[in-house]
């Protein structure tokens, strides 16, 4: 079974560009979250999103969005970027989403590491 | 605000050593707390404790959790060079509506030969 792929795998942007990642979760998988990490913060959660549908948010600004679509492949977008974006974005699936579920194993991809100039 | 704190931040140790890798969390609707090993990118799972008290074993690699004192290790022995990596727990809390993962910042860890 293919893991989670994300693409790109490296990129370099500047300065108020905007940049879209993209995440293909595990086969069967139906819920995936994004995460930004930076040497300074580690891991910080971005969204979850489950059926298209946006289910938990970090604390990011609006310029930091997200979508899935029905073959629950994700996409991440920033607009207006800045220095301080410059980041591995990691993208995670795993099977369902469910309040009850109990368990919280997700599975990553590779990530994209996004460099701001 | 929900806060998951790991220490040491970097650790150097030998072939043969063994290691305990600290996690502290402050979270609130706690369920669950998780140990990932990320290597290069993609960081990948290694354990998930709920009950406290209770050790989780695989290989060299154990863990365990203390509800009470709100925090968990991580034990490994007979360190090998393949066990260099960053470290990273989080702590899973879900409520009505609402489930996240809030990761520390990770324990680097490098084994010399």
């Amino acid at each position: 079974k293919a893991g989670v792929t994300q693409t790109p795998r490296y990129l370099i942007k500047t300065r108020g560009q905007q940049v879209t990642l993209s995440c293909s979760p595990i086969s069967g998988h139906r819920s995936v979250s994004w995460y930004q990490q930076t040497p300074g913060q580690g891991l910080q959660f971005l969204f979850e999103y489950f059926s298209e549908t946006q289910r938990n948010k970090g604390n990011f600004p609006g310029r930091f969005s997200g979508r899935q679509f029905s073959n629950s492949r994700s996409e991440m977008n920033v607009s207006t970027l800045e220095l301080g974006d410059s980041a591995l974005y990691l993208c995670a699936s795993r099977p369902e989403w469910r309040e009850s579920a109990n368990t919280g194993e997700l599975f990553f991809g590779e990530g994209s590491r996004l460099t701001v100039l | 605000e929900d806060k998951v704190v790991q220490s040491p931040l970097s650790l150097v140790v030998h072939e043969g050593d063994t290691v305990t890798l600290n996690c502290s969390y402050e979270v609130t609707n706690f369920r669950s707390l998780l140990w990932y090993k990320q290597e290069k990118k993609a960081p990948t799972f290694l354990f998930m404790l709920t009950s406290s008290g209770i050790e989780k074993k695989s290989g060299r690699l154990s863990s365990i959790l203390d509800k009470k004192e709100l925090f968990s290790i991580l034990n490994i022995t007979a360190t090998q060079t393949g066990d260099s990596a960053v470290y990273l727990c989080a702590a899973l809390l879900m409520d009505t509506g609402r489930r996240a993962l809030t990761f520390g910042s990770g324990t680097r860890l490098q084994v010399q030969p």
